[in-house]
């Protein structure tokens, strides 16, 4: 069993919708959560971090952290073709040691 | 600020040769992580560097892999006689302090894409 389990998708969406990813992990010692953005052929890009349970939001972009259950979310409003991106969660127990879901691929189309 | 910079970007290596990938963190960041991904799966942690010092290299295959971060120069990932199954993506990353889990996380570089044939 992978420490961290994400659907790689694809996922595709018209401009408009709402994107829902997520990602569960068997690790009840990871308290830092991370949502990833990476651009074909570039490094990833930080987009949320949440410490411990609970939601955060930024624009479009909310996250959400349930530890009882070793659930995580993400949310992408009023989706636009921008956002046609890989999204990898991550997750660590300590405070540099990332451990990263497979990552899945969303188109939003135009 | 130029980011993180890794070069080559691509790297070609028959059997049996040796590579090496460099990155050269940002401005004012003294820790460097370095992170492996295979296709189809999630980045790997393989090391965690300060300058002169290796504090975690819990993620490295036993053989083959080294790598260093100096006190002048960009930081050295080191994979001799390399194998098909090395073929991956390697990251670098980069922070000011201790923490890629924070609201600062790491910055992460494109990547040196190793191809071995």
């Amino acid at each position: 069993q992978k420490e961290v389990e994400q659907d790689p998708g694809p996922l595709s969406v018209p401009e408009g919708a709402i994107v829902s990813l997520n990602c569960t992990y068997s690790n009840s010692a990871f308290q830092y959560f991370m949502w990833y953005r990476q651009y074909s052929r570039k490094g990833p890009e930080l987009l949320m971090y949440t410490y411990s349970s609970g939601n955060k939001e930024d624009g479009r972009f909310t996250a959400q952290v349930d530890k009882s259950s070793k659930y995580i979310s993400l949310f992408i409003r009023d989706s636009q073709p921008s956002d046609s991106a890989t999204y990898l969660c991550a997750m660590s127990a300590n405070d540099y040691k990332l451990s990263f879901g497979a990552g899945t691929t969303v188109t939003v189309r135009a | 600020n130029a980011g993180v910079m890794q070069n080559p970007r691509h790297l070609v290596r028959r059997r049996g040769q040796e590579a090496r990938l460099r990155c050269s963190p940002m401005k004012g960041h003294s820790h460097v992580y370095w992170y492996r991904q295979l296709p189809e799966e999630g980045l790997k942690f393989m090391v965690y560097l300060q300058k002169e010092n290796i504090i975690d290299e819990s993620g490295m295959p036993k053989e083959r892999f080294s790598a260093e971060f100096p006190k002048e120069g960009p930081s050295i990932l080191r994979i001799q006689q390399v194998v098909r199954g090395d073929s991956a993506a390697y990251f670098c990353a980069s922070s000011p302090r201790s923490g890629g889990s924070s609201n600062y996380g790491y910055t992460f570089g494109s990547g040196t894409r190793l191809t071995v044939v």
